[in-house]
C-alpha cells in the first residue's frame, strides 16, 4: 500500500494568513493526488484533484502543486470558513490512501 | 442538483447484521461508481470499497474485504453496504462517495451526508 503522510498535522492561524499544508507520498504517484476539506460533523468536500486541478466551485485561493512524492495545498488568504481539516488522498493505486489530516485552528 | 443521500443513523449489537444505504439523484446513477469511506471517531478517512452500478463490478480495500459487501440496485439508483456480523469495532461514520470512474486518478466529487453505525452490547 502506498502510505501518506501530512505534515503540520495541525497549525493556528489567523485570518487573512498564508497556509501551506504538505503531504507525502511514500513511492511516486505521479499527479494522482486530490485534497478535501471537512468540517467538524460533515462529509468531506472535494478542493483539489490531480495535484493542482481547482474544482468547481471551490475559491481561487485554494491551490495545489507537486508530483511524484511531494505535494502542497495552499490557502493564499485564510478565511473564517477555512477553518476545517485538510486531508490529501492518492489514486494511482489500490487501495486508494488518504493522510492522516491537518487541523487548521484559529489562532 | 447531484445528491447522495445516505439512510440514518443504526445502533446495533455485536454479532447483529446491518444494511446502509446511498440514494443518488440528479444525474444518471449508473455512469458513475460509487465508493464506501469509513471514519472511526476522531480519526481520519479510509476506503473501503467501490461499485461499478452499470454491472455491480466491486473491488474492495484488503482491509474491509470478506469483511463487507458492496452492492447496488440501480432501478431505484442506490448502493448499499452491509455487514453480516457487527463488531463493536465497526463503531464510525460510513460515507459513500461519488466519483466518474474507477479509473487511476479520478476524484470523490460529490459525497453522502454520512451513516453513523453504532455497536454496543
Amino acid at each position: 500500500d502506498i502510505q501518506m503522510t501530512q505534515s503540520p498535522s495541525s497549525l493556528s492561524a489567523s485570518v487573512g494568513d498564508r497556509v501551506t499544508i504538505t503531504c507525502r507520498a511514500s513511492q511516486s504517484i505521479s499527479n494522482y493526488l486530490n485534497w478535501y476539506q471537512q468540517k467538524p460533523g460533515k462529509a468531506p468536500n472535494l478542493l483539489i484533484y490531480t495535484a493542482s486541478s481547482l474544482q468547481s466551485g471551490v475559491p481561487s485561493r485554494f491551490s495545489g502543486s507537486g508530483s511524484g512524492t511531494d505535494f502542497t495545498l495552499t490557502i493564499s488568504s485564510l478565511q473564517p470558513e477555512d477553518f476545517a481539516t485538510y486531508y490529501c488522498q492518492q489514486r494511482y493505486s489500490t487501495p486508494e490512501t488518504f493522510g492522516p489530516g491537518t487541523k487548521v485552528e484559529i489562532k | 442538483e447531484v445528491q447522495l443521500v445516505q439512510s440514518g443513523a443504526e445502533v446495533k449489537k455485536p454479532g447483529e447484521s446491518l444494511r446502509i444505504s446511498c440514494k443518488g439523484s440528479g444525474y444518471s446513477f449508473y455512469t458513475y461508481w460509487i465508493s464506501w469511506v469509513r471514519q472511526m471517531p476522531g480519526k481520519g478517512l479510509e476506503w473501503m470499497g467501490s461499485i461499478d452500478p452499470s454491472d455491480s463490478y466491486t473491488n474492495y480495500s484488503p482491509s474491509f474485504q470478506g469483511h463487507v459487501i458492496i452492492s447496488t440496485d440501480k432501478s431505484i439508483s442506490t448502493a448499499y453496504l452491509q455487514w453480516s456480523s457487527l463488531k463493536a469495532s465497526d463503531s464510525a461514520m460510513y460515507y459513500c462517495a461519488r466519483r466518474a470512474s474507477d479509473s487511476t486518478g479520478y476524484p470523490f466529487d460529490y459525497w453522502g451526508q454520512g451513516t453513523l453505525v453504532t455497536v454496543s452490547s
